[in-house]
């Protein structure tokens, strides 16, 4: 089975932009969850869909955003991109999201915002 | 809210040796699961051990093992026989079993360096 894929790995993009990241989960995995990650605040879950839709949130603003399509695969946006926006964007598949289902993670999307 | 917390930034140690890596949590749920995860350099994040607070007996894969304190809301991570591969970021990870809410929380991470 092809593990979860991130497209594209590395972005470059300048403040006040807008970005469109994109994750293929694991074929038959329903669940995508987005996290961020940077050196001083470690992971930081930005949210869950399931079944096309959203179904946990972190605490970010709302420029950011995602949506999933009915194969499961999800993107996620962020609109008027700041210098802190710059971080390594992670997503992760599960069967249903629930209980001990284990998370698979993409190999990550690398945003720097200049 | 839920906290967690990995207080050792980096840790080293010798190739066969044995090392302990930190984690601390907080929370007032009864019921979550643990988990530990590794991010080898320029690799995906993989699942190493993972515990359900509701089990006394301390989770073990092989080499990886943890000591699960529950009253402490201690959850370390042991390895043994530390191997060259297993150099990586070691994230600590709590995830609520609120209904509606299974939303991982991690932790700052721990970076191991393994000498050899």
């Amino acid at each position: 089975k092809a593990g979860v894929t991130q497209t594209p790995r590395y972005l470059i993009k300048t403040r006040g932009q807008q970005v469109t990241l994109s994750c293929s989960p694991i074929s038959g995995h329903r669940s995508v969850s987005w996290y961020q990650q940077t050196p001083g605040q470690g992971l930081q879950f930005l949210f869950e869909y399931f079944s096309e839709t959203q179904r946990n949130k972190g605490n970010f603003p709302g420029r950011f955003s995602g949506r999933q399509f009915s194969n499961s695969r999800s993107e996620m946006n962020v609109s008027t991109l700041e210098l802190g926006d710059s971080a390594l964007y992670l997503c992760a598949s599960s069967l249903e999201g629930l209980d001990l289902d284990t998370q698979y993670f993409g190999p990550g999307t690398r945003l720097t915002v200049l | 809210a839920q906290t967690v917390t990995q207080s050792q930034p980096e840790m080293s140690v010798q190739e066969a040796e044995t090392v302990t890596l930190s984690c601390t949590y907080d929370t007032s749920e009864s019921d979550y699961y643990l988990f530990w995860y590794k991010q080898p350099p320029s690799r995906q994040m993989i699942l190493v051990i993972r515990q359900e607070a509701y089990k006394q007996q301390n989770a073990t894969e092989n080499r990886f093992s943890v000591n699960f304190q529950k009253a402490a809301k201690s959850f370390s991570l042991k390895i043994s026989d530390s191997q060259l591969g297993d150099a990586a970021m070691y994230f600590c990870a709590y995830r609520s079993l609120t209904s509606g809410t299974y939303k991982y929380i991690f932790g700052t991470g721990t970076r191991l360096k393994v000498l050899a």
